[in-house]
């Protein structure tokens, strides 16, 4: 199965910015590395894809170092809905196998 | 964007008898769907791959006379979740992959089953 490692929860006040760090050591070559956003009772929605170096989008920022085996979501200046679950995922050629996921809690 | 429609959103019924949930994708073809659950404060567990026009691909664990998966065409797969119980009660997610573009896969709202 496709493992991926993250934080179990974080916390931060709004305004800030957050990185959520994933792990993944085993990537394989033709894995991307996704990551999913997920509020209370919907499903979950894309929020930023990424090979390796950096992706950029209007929502986020995505951080993959040249070993891939790890990856950063940045989330800037965070605002109070964007509590929400975050789940980082190995993109290859099997379903998307989902972790845990990082509970981010923002603080007014 | 992509859109994956579920229906319906959220239904209560009695145990015994059997739910439908479809799920469509509407501005796209997908040849293959996918089917998960999630309980409270868990994540979503992969149930099964949906192929249309073939059968579908059971995780692990996931009954497949119980919950019957149905792929007639390139834009509608429907979960039946038959002789359902209490503990079939969960948060039902399909979810679709837009092949062209970035191949991303997009999610339902979920359908959220309540067995009495």
């Amino acid at each position: 199965l496709a493992k991926t490692t993250q934080p179990i929860s974080m916390d931060s006040y709004e305004g800030q910015e957050v990185n959520i760090t994933c792990s993944h050591n085993n990537i394989a070559t033709n894995d991307y590395i996704t990551w999913y956003q997920q509020f209370p009772s919907q499903g979950p929605r894309f929020i930023i894809q990424g090979y390796k170096t950096k992706v950029t989008n209007e929502v986020a920022s995505l951080f993959i170092p040249a070993d891939r085996k790890s990856s950063t979501l940045s989330l800037p200046r965070v605002s109070l809905s964007d509590t929400a679950v975050y789940y980082c995922l190995r993109r290859g050629n099997t379903p998307l196998v989902f972790g845990k996921g990082t509970r981010l809690s923002v603080i007014a | 964007g992509a859109v994956v429609s579920q229906h319906p959103s959220w239904v209560i019924c009695k145990s015994g008898t059997s739910v439908k949930i479809e799920c469509r994708s509407l501005d796209f073809q997908a040849t293959t769907m996918f089917w998960y659950r999630q309980f409270p404060k868990q994540s979503l567990m992969l149930m099964a791959t949906s192929n249309e026009g073939s059968k579908a691909t059971y995780e692990q664990g996931v009954e497949k006379d119980k919950f019957l998966i149905n792929h007639a065409s390139l834009t509608l797969s429907t979960l039946t979740v038959t002789s359902a119980h209490p503990e079939d009660s969960s948060f039902y997610i399909c979810s679709a992959r837009q092949t062209a573009g970035a191949n991303v896969l997009t999610f339902g709202a979920g359908s959220r089953l309540t067995v009495l």
